[in-house]
């Protein structure tokens, strides 16, 4: 595609409930991305992909968050047993290498946790 | 850790006036990249401009343009002629392996 793409654009759900994020990156982008946004803050990142592979977890906030990357492509970021201090915009972004380029980024899911 | 200091949570510009927003960091690198992203109200992260910190020279996009000075890990934005749709959210980020943001400013251009 043209651009980052990401589903759903908002997200309303009660607390408790599991939800799954989805972000489909540029066609040939190898590296993938996850930040969450706060409202009001800045960019939180949460955790990378090269490949298919997430070397480093450890910018995930609690274990109730796991992402996945199938076929170097779509990837989706699951919260199990939703918390209201989830709420806040999930945003994706690939780049066609992982180091020293800039990112592209998705719209985002804006998430509420009721 | 490498962080990123945005110390002007909002700016304001009159249209047609120039602005710069400010951005410091910390790393102990000497080979990264630096972005100022735009972030309008669509939530749509805009990569405005990006600098090698190799490079000496500042980078320059029509109206915007960067004042980088390396050895006091500075990297502002300049914003000249500013317009009614420069108005948003404005990040600064460093890269070297990861990606970090600074927490923003807030533009806002009066007419």
């Amino acid at each position: 595609g043209a651009g980052v793409s990401q589903s759903p654009s908002n997200k309303v759900t009660e607390k408790g409930k599991d939800v799954e994020l989805r972000c489909d990156p540029i066609s040939g982008h190898t590296a993938l991305y996850w930040y969450r946004q706060r409202l009001g803050q800045g960019l939180e990142f949460l955790i990378y992909f090269q490949g298919n592979s997430a070397p480093d977890k450890s910018g995930l906030p609690s274990d109730r968050f796991s992402a996945e990357r199938t076929g170097e492509s779509v990837s989706t970021l699951t919260i199990q047993r939703t918390q209201q201090e989830d709420s806040a915009v999930y945003l994706c972004a690939s780049s066609l290498v992982l180091t020293g380029v800039e990112q592209y980024f998705g719209p985002g899911t804006r998430l509420t946790v009721t | 850790a490498q962080t990123v200091t945005q110390s002007q949570p909002e700016m304001s510009v009159q249209e047609a006036e120039t602005v710069t927003l400010s951005c410091t960091y910390d790393t102990s690198e000497s080979d990264y990249y630096l972005f100022w992203y735009k972030q309008p109200p669509s939530r749509q992260m805009i990569l405005v401009i990006r600098q090698e910190a190799y490079k000496q020279q500042n980078a320059t996009e029509n109206r915007f343009s960067v004042n980088f000075q390396k050895a006091a890990k500075s990297f502002s934005l300049k914003i000249s002629d500013s317009q009614l749709g420069d108005a948003a959210m404005y990040f600064c980020a460093y890269r070297d392996n990861d990606m970090r943001f600074g927490a923003g400013t807030r533009l806002t251009v009066k007419p």
